[in-house]
């Protein structure tokens, strides 16, 4: 059974860049790293996806190293509204949806 | 485009009972996946539907069970109720079942085992 590790908990203040890491073991070859963020009472909503190297979007980047072992979501300038939790989407072929446990990101005025 | 819809948002049991509940996915999406979230296991994958067939499975009881009808719609059935299955139940719906694929999440039925 795959497991993804993520940190507990951050704090961080307004305007300040935030990266969260993810270690993803046993993901599958053809599978993509997936993030997810979710807002309390909410279903999570989908930030960014990558296979390699970096991919970046409107509201984050993520950086995935050669290995696939672990992915590195990055938020610019966070604000008070990116107060979440944020999740890694991880596979491991038999039980397709993992999600890790989940960083609870705070960010401070 | 309407998102997705689960019913019904709250819902209160007696141990022993049995539940079900609905998700109705985005207009075109064919898989639908289903979710158990508690504080203390966090989100963890229950089960994937695809053109009504079941493609993955979590590692749950037999208790817990689901269907998907031929308009993608999905319900999923708690038999005999345990006080540990009070729990936030999400559902998921994308155009495809692999995971390479965005999910669109319900906000989710909150079930309260008493």
């Amino acid at each position: 059974l795959a497991k993804t590790t993520q940190p507990i908990s951050m704090d961080s203040y307004e305007g300040q860049e935030v990266n969260i890491t993810c270690s993803h073991n046993n993901i599958a070859t053809n599978d993509y790293i997936t993030w997810y963020q979710q807002f309390p009472s909410q279903g999570p909503r989908f930030i960014i996806q990558g296979y390699k190297t970096k991919v970046t979007n409107e509201v984050a980047s993520l950086f995935i190293p050669a290995d696939r072992k672990s992915s590195t979501l990055s938020l610019p300038r966070v604000s008070l509204s990116d107060t979440a939790v944020y999740y890694c989407l991880g596979s491991s072929g038999t039980y397709k949806y993992i999600f890790g446990t989940g960083t609870r990101l705070k960010v401070l005025a | 485009k309407a998102g997705v819809t689960q019913t019904p948002r709250y819902l209160i049991k007696t141990r022993g009972q049995q539940v079900t509940l609905s998700c109705s996915p985005i207009s075109g999406h064919r898989s639908v996946s289903w979710y158990q979230q508690t504080p203390g296991q966090g989100l963890q994958f229950l089960f994937e539907y695809f053109s009504e067939t079941q493609r993955n499975k979590g590692n749950f009881p037999g208790r817990f069970s689901g269907r998907q009808f031929s308009n993608s719609r999905s319900e999923m059935n708690v038999s005999t109720l345990e006080l540990g299955d009070s729990a936030l139940y999400l559902c998921a719906s994308s155009p495809r079942t692999d995971l390479n694929t965005e999910a669109f999440f319900g906000q989710g039925t909150r079930l309260t085992v008493v």
